[in-house]
């Protein structure tokens, strides 16, 4: 079946470090993918996506570039804050059927001031 | 716009007791999950819905776990009698359809005493 497998964490960084988290995936078709993150006490938020190869999905500095030739979908930001503390969850969904989608385990990222 | 909201946020209560969890899911989205999460298991699919009615509910760990959803804009997860292993924090999330981006609520932290 389909799954994605995440970097396990806990990932420590200084502020304005770079940070990479990888995903990869195993799926039939072409899937959509995402990352989610997940402040302290809060629900997984929809971070950014991308819905076909070699597309680059952005936001708030966070970029994840569709890799279908690897499967993979890997977070990176230039410069992390320590309010980028959180977990990153990465997340594939067909584009075809009506299947929810699968998330990864999570990768907990600290950043340190 | 109004997100998933949940309730309650909260909840400590003795082992043996009901449990009621609620969930309204964003108005005009068609599916909703439920989730648990915890630091051993992580994050958890245990029942969704397409326009009200259950497609899989696999997740569901043991019969205690019942989940209804008698209208478009209301989900409850009831767990009857509840035992200390039950202690997790329980997401609702809502979608346009099963295999779109969802929504989460900010879910509610069950104790189990």
């Amino acid at each position: 079946g389909d799954s994605v497998t995440q970097m396990e964490g806990p990932v420590t960084l200084s502020e304005e470090a770079f940070l990479t988290i990888n995903c990869t995936y195993t799926a039939t078709g072409y899937p959509s993918l995402f990352w989610y993150v997940q402040y302290p006490g809060e629900g997984l938020q929809l971070l950014l996506k991308a819905t076909k190869a070699d597309d680059k999905g952005s936001n708030k500095g966070f970029e994840a570039t569709y890799r279908k030739e690897t499967t993979s979908f890997h977070l990176e930001k230039g410069s992390v804050q320590v309010s980028d503390s959180a977990v990153y969850f990465c997340a594939l969904t067909r584009n075809s059927g009506n299947t929810p989608l699968v998330f990864g385990k999570g990768t907990r990222l600290s950043v340190i001031a | 716009d109004a997100g998933v909201i949940q309730s309650p946020r909260h909840e400590v209560t003795e082992m043996g007791q009901e449990v009621t969890l609620r969930c309204k899911p964003i108005s005009g989205h068609n599916s909703l999950f439920w989730y648990r999460q915890t630091m051993m298991r992580g994050l958890e699919l245990l029942i969704y819905f397409n326009n009200n009615v259950p497609i899989d509910d696999s997740g569901m760990p043991e019969d205690r776990f019942s989940a209804k959803m008698p209208n478009a804009s209301f989900s409850t997860l009831k767990i009857q009698p509840s035992e200390p292993r039950d202690s997790a924090v329980y997401f609702c999330a809502s979608s346009n359809r099963s295999n779109q981006p969802q929504h989460f609520g900010d879910g509610t932290r069950l104790s189990i005493l």
